[in-house]
């Protein structure tokens, strides 16, 4: 059983098109998270949900959106996508002080 | 601000030395992560580190942590190719989220 799983795992897209990335975990982890890894290997946060509530919105443009139904998963929504945009964007979900990342989602503007 | 460094940034060994990734934070923490990436994939938890002199070992990889000097270290010891990969150290803040290092990338030369 996958502990984060993430789909998709790759998006190609066209620039000016809105796409959705979704994960989940079934850890019983409350806290879930999106970083975001450039072509640089540099990983960000991007956003943090505990429990279905915000907690983490970094300098994020407003085009992102996440979006927590329930504390198992965090779907992230991207408006108008941007070259910018292309890179790796990471799930993660964490219980005290342990961490589990997804698998990740490439995403590639064109 | 809080910051991660780690150095050296890239990093080519020979087979069977021994070499040290450094990883210093800028303020407070006392919860570091290590971090592996193989390229295309995704990030496998390493070590936790939680506690100032806290050491942990696994096979060639020894983590150290020193939170009055704001320095964590990855020791390798006689590399064997199987090591090539991307290592990241992370420091939490105490704010739920990681910051993450820039990544050394090691490249274990027969």
């Amino acid at each position: 059983d996958t502990a984060v799983s993430q789909t998709p795992k790759y998006l190609v897209t066209q620039m000016g098109n809105d796409k959705s990335i979704k994960c989940e975990q079934n850890l019983g982890h409350d806290t879930m998270y999106w970083y975001k890894q450039d072509s640089k290997k540099f990983l960000k946060i991007m956003f943090s949900y505990n429990n279905k509530e915000l907690i983490i919105n970094e300098t994020v443009p407003n085009r992102f959106s996440p979006k927590s139904p329930d504390k198992a998963h965090l779907n992230l929504h991207i408006n108008s996508l941007e070259l910018g945009d292309s890179a790796v964007y990471f799930c993660a979900s964490s219980l005290r002080v342990f961490y589990t990342f997804g698998s990740g989602t490439r995403l590639t503007v064109v | 601000e809080l910051k991660v460094e780690q150095n050296p940034l890239f990093l080519s060994m020979q087979e069977g030395k021994n070499y040290t990734i450094y990883c210093n934070y800028s303020t407070t923490s006392d919860r570091l992560y290590w971090y592996r990436q193989d390229p295309g994939k995704s990030l496998e938890s390493l070590f936790v580190l939680l506690s100032n002199g806290a050491v942990k070992q696994e096979g060639r990889l020894m983590a150290s942590l020193d939170t009055k000097a704001r320095l964590s270290t990855l020791h390798i010891t006689a590399a064997v190719h199987d090591l090539s990969a991307t290592y990241f150290c992370a420091v939490n803040f105490g704010n739920e989220k990681l910051t993450f290092g820039t990544g050394t990338r090691l490249t274990i030369i027969p």
